[in-house]
């Protein structure tokens, strides 16, 4: 089955430096990767996504993940954190087609928090 | 252009009711995902809508049924409610039903507590 993992409930970083944020998946086949940012009382916001290509993906608000296919990860990065990034962060694979054709359904990991200190 | 919108953002049920939530996609979009958020986790995904059929859905019990009608606009209803049916309940839209974008578009949330 698809899964993704993300082993850091809280991740806290000083306004400025560089943070990242964990992913690692476990699928069969290509995966196509997503990063998703929630904050308090919203809905989710895309940030980026892997499908092919490039393994360095750049995304929204100066974000990016490098997919590492030998370590199967896609951490997600930004070299100089702001406060305003404070928030629930989000890793997603889609699972494998079904029977009938494409899906949509995401499989979402568990979610690490984000606290950048002023 | 309209994003993805919810309603309603906030709802108070007792157990055994009924419940009905709705979702319009983003202008453009064509299909309709639910997912439930419990506190704490992750989305999970309910089910997905095109083409006002049910094409795929995942490990929820019957009591939740859904429809999509011809405007792509969607319905999450859930029938005999259980105190674990107390969640986040988020649509996503997209284009293709998988197809298309592979990106996901996804509303506020309607905040559902069942007492």
């Amino acid at each position: 089955a698809q899964s993704v993992a993300q082993p850091e409930d809280q991740v806290n970083v000083a306004e400025g430096n560089p943070l990242t944020v964990k992913c690692t998946y476990s699928v069969s086949g290509n995966p196509y990767l997503f990063w998703y940012v929630q904050y308090p009382n919203r809905g989710l916001q895309f940030l980026l996504k892997y499908i092919t290509g490039d393994n360095l993906v750049k995304g929204s608000y100066g974000f990016e993940a490098e997919f590492n296919k030998s370590q199967t990860s896609f951490h997600l990065k930004k070299p100089s954190a702001l406060v305003s990034d404070s928030a629930l962060y989000f890793c997603a694979v889609r699972d494998k087609r079904t029977r009938s054709g494409a899906t949509n359904k995401l499989i979402f990991g568990t979610g690490t928090l984000l606290a950048v200190q002023p | 252009d309209a994003g993805v919108t919810q309603s309603p953002t906030h709802l108070i049920k007792t157990r055994g009711q009924q419940v009905t939530l709705r979702c319009s996609p983003k202008s453009g979009h064509d299909t309709v995902s639910w997912y439930q958020q419990a506190l704490g986790q992750g989305p999970q995904f309910i089910f997905q809508y095109y083409e006002e059929e049910e094409r795929q859905r995942g490990n929820f019990p019957d009591r939740f049924s859904g429809h999509q009608f011809p405007n792509y606009s969607s319905e999450l209803n859930v029938n005999a409610l259980l105190l674990g049916d107390s969640a986040l309940y988020l649509c996503a839209s997209s284009f293709g039903a998988g197809t298309g974008s592979y990106e996901q578009y996804f509303g506020p949330g309607t905040r559902l507590t069942v007492t």
